[in-house]
C-alpha cells in the first residue's frame, strides 16, 4: 500500500530534550515537506526537500532540522524543543517537478512540549 | 504577498445543505489550486483542484468555482452528507515550484 508514515503519533517531552519525527515514503517520491498545523494558522510548510541530499527552508524553518539522507525517509529534528514548538506536525511526499503532483500527507504527530 | 486567506473558520449545515467555502489570494502567480480534506486523526488528502484557465471544475458532489479577476476560489459541496464533516483547506502554488500555501481552515460539520 502506498503510503506516508510517522512516528511517533503521539509525543510528549520536556523543554530542551532532543527529540526526532521520522518520517518514510514508499511511492518513490523525489520531494518530501514538513508542516505544522496550528488552530486558526492552517498548514505552515517547516522544511521541504526536493531530493537527496537537497533541504531548504520553508516559511517557519526556526528551532528545526532536517535531513534527507535517503530518498524514502526525511526526518524532523528539534534539538532544544520549546512549548511553541507543541503543535500537529505532518510530512507529506510527492513527484517532484509541478505543483499539480498530489501531495500524500502522512498520519501526523502530535507534539507537546512542556 | 503569499497568502491565502480562508473563509469561514467553521461552517455548520443540515444534511442536504450546500456548504461554501471562499479562498481569496492575492499573487497573479498562483497558477494552481487545490482543495484538501482532513478528517479527525488523519493527515489532509487531496480532494479536487483546479487551474486557473477554466471557472469551474466539477468532481461528484465537489465544484470548485473560480473567478480569476476577483482573485477568489471557492469550494461548493452538493447535497452535503454527515461523512462530509471535515476541515477543509484551500491552497495555492506558485508557477513552476512544488510548494503549496495554505488557508486557515474551514471545520465543516453536517448534522444529521
Amino acid at each position: 500500500e502506498a503510503q506516508v508514515t510517522q512516528n511517533p503519533r503521539y509525543l510528549i517531552t520536556v523543554t530542551g530534550k532532543k527529540l526526532t519525527v521520522t518520517c518514510s515514503q514508499n511511492m518513490n517520491h523525489e520531494y518530501m515537506s514538513w508542516y505544522r498545523q496550528d488552530p486558526g494558522l492552517g498548514l505552515r510548510q517547516i522544511y521541504y526537500s526536493m531530493n537527496v541530499e537537497v533541504t531548504d527552508k520553508g516559511d517557519v524553518p526556526e528551532g528545526y532540522k532536517v535531513s534527507r539522507k535517503e530518498k524514502r525517509n526525511f526526518p524532523l529534528i528539534l534539538e532544544s524543543p520549546s512549548p511553541n514548538q507543541t503543535s500537529l506536525y505532518f510530512c507529506a511526499s510527492s513527484f517532484q517537478g509541478q505543483a499539480y503532483n498530489e501531495q500524500f500527507f502522512g498520519p501526523g504527530t502530535r507534539l507537546t512540549v512542556l | 504577498q503569499q497568502q491565502v486567506k480562508q473563509s469561514p473558520q467553521s461552517l455548520i449545515v443540515q444534511k442536504g445543505g450546500i456548504p461554501i467555502i471562499n479562498c481569496a489570494y492575492e499573487n497573479t502567480a498562483f497558477d494552481y489550486f487545490p482543495w484538501y480534506q482532513q478528517f479527525p486523526g488523519k493527515g489532509p488528502a487531496l480532494l479536487i483542484a483546479i487551474r486557473p484557465d477554466v471557472s469551474e471544475k466539477k468532481e461528484g458532489r465537489f465544484t470548485i468555482s473560480f473567478n480569476k479577476s476577483a482573485k477568489q476560489f471557492s469550494l461548493h459541496i452538493m447535497d452535503s452528507q454527515p461523512g462530509d464533516s471535515a476541515t477543509y483547506f484551500c491552497a495555492a502554488s506558485l508557477t513552476g515550484f512544488q510548494k503549496l500555501v495554505f488557508g486557515t481552515g474551514t471545520r465543516l460539520l453536517v448534522s444529521p
